[in-house]
């Protein structure tokens, strides 16, 4: 079983929509969470991140938190077509200064339509 | 800032040949992480450099891969003999220290195609 598992997709929605993704883990050291969005030949970029459980929300951004299902989500309101790129889940775990280790999903490709 | 920045932005090479990546991370970070990305295995960590020193290569997959970091403002990753199947998008990152988590700051990307 792979530590990180994320839908490839690809995902298209109508411009507005609400965007759902999604990212199951096996590892229960993980403690810090984190989603990064990435265009099209362009380096990933961090968007937002969750310490444990819960929620944290950031504009039209949600990120979720469920250690105890070992899934994470991240959704997106009134998604726009610059919102289009590859979304990747990212964790690491906190202990012994190996906060610096992020395992990365594969990423799920997103294409929001004008 | 001009962020992390990278060289080449592409290279194409023939199988043997030996092939070097350069990067210049953020100014004042002071951790640097080489990771490679492809389709089937995503973005993998290689190694990572604290103020100048390795302190993780278990990422590195065989002795054909080395990297440098001489000062805080360059590091090499070379590939020699490079083989097809190191054709891949590889990114150096830099972060610097913060409270809990740091923030990794990518690069644009080599994208290495070996023939």
């Amino acid at each position: 079983q792979k530590e990180v598992e994320q839908d490839p997709g690809p995902l298209s929605v109508p411009e507005g929509a609400i965007v759902s993704l999604n990212c199951t883990y096996s590892n229960s050291a993980f403690q810090y969470f984190m989603w990064y969005r990435q265009y099209s030949r362009k380096g990933p970029e961090l968007l937002m991140y969750t310490y444990s459980s819960g929620n944290k929300e950031d504009g039209r951004f949600t990120a979720q938190v469920d250690k105890s299902s070992k899934y994470i989500s991240l959704f997106i309101r009134d998604s726009q077509p610059s919102d289009s790129a590859t979304y990747l889940c990212a964790m690491s775990p906190n202990s012994g200064g190996s906060n610096y280790k992020l395992t990365f999903g594969k990423g799920t490709l997103l294409t929001v339509n004008p | 800032d001009a962020g992390v920045i990278q060289s080449p932005r592409h290279e194409v090479t023939e199988m043997g040949q030996e092939v070097t990546l350069r990067c210049k991370p953020i100014s004042g970070h002071n951790s640097l992480f080489w990771y490679r990305q492809t389709m089937m295995r995503g973005l993998e960590l290689l190694i990572y450099f604290n103020n100048n020193v390795p302190i993780d290569d278990s990422g590195m997959p065989e002795d054909r891969f080395s990297a440098k970091m001489p000062n805080a403002s360059f590091s090499t990753l070379k590939i020699q003999p490079s083989e097809p199947r190191d054709s891949a998008v590889y990114f150096c990152a830099s972060s610097f220290p913060e409270l809990y988590q740091e923030t990794q700051y990518f690069g644009p990307g080599t994208r290495l195609l070996v023939l």
